[in-house]
């Protein structure tokens, strides 16, 4: 199948950096999306990667292998308002815009 | 102005009930979405569709049936509502040329409890 692994949940202080890895089955690939999705709320697009290599954008960055099927969301300079959930999704190639979403990383910001 | 908004936002009803769930998008895309969000907060897409046509249907019961009147609308109606069906539902949309990957925007979702 198309399974998308990423860790449970994940915390850290404020300041610091975190890394929230993603693995996807590689067939059918076709980019990858990072999103952010506080409780109660929708998600929101963070970033895409199609091409390996790393992507920035101000305090987040999101990084592509795709021979590994591995992607990271690197996030700098964690604020309180940063503990949400982030979704990995992967682009499949067998459909317009289609997106498989993994179950996503609870990252929890403490003082 | 909302990019894409979702009515209700939340609905309670019991068993064996019909509802419909509306979807309005004003950012001129030509694809839309419906996902379901479970308990675990896993995201599964339901359906797709570009410019009215249907293109994405996942495994779904048949008494899910969406409807797209226009490509800036996408209703979704549920018949013989089940405890199971109980989930947030989310509307999206994307502006997708060809067989590509292209960023999605979310609406505030529907939470659906079904007693």
């Amino acid at each position: 199948g198309q399974n998308i692994d990423q860790p449970t949940e994940m915390t850290a202080t404020e300041g610091a950096i975190v890394q929230i890895n993603c693995t996807y089955q590689t067939s059918g690939f076709n980019g990858l999306f990072w999103y952010q999705q506080h409780a109660g709320e929708a998600p929101t697009f963070l970033s895409y990667n199609v091409l390996d290599g790393l992507e920035e954008k101000g305090r987040f960055s999101s990084f592509l292998s795709r021979s590994k099927g591995y992607s990271y969301l690197l996030l700098k300079e964690l604020q309180m308002k940063d503990s949400a959930s982030y979704l990995c999704a992967r682009g499949a190639t067998d459909s317009w815009g289609k997106l498989q979403f993994g179950a996503g990383t609870q990252v929890v910001v403490t003082p | 102005d909302t990019a894409v908004s979702q009515t209700p936002k939340y609905l309670v009803t019991q068993m064996g009930n019909d509802k419909s769930i509306k979807c309005e998008q004003n950012l001129g895309h030509d694809t839309m979405y419906w996902y379901k969000q479970d308990s675990k907060k896993f995201l599964k897409i339901m359906f797709s569709y570009n410019n009215k046509e249907l293109i994405i249907n996942e495994t779904v019961p048949n008494r899910f049936s969406p409807k797209s009147p226009d490509k800036a609308h996408l209703n979704l109606h549920i018949n013989s509502l089940e405890l199971g069906d109980s989930a947030v539902y989310f509307c999206a949309s994307s502006q997708v040329r060809g067989l590509g990957s292209y960023e999605q925007y979310f609406g505030p979702g529907t939470r659906l409890t079904v007693t």
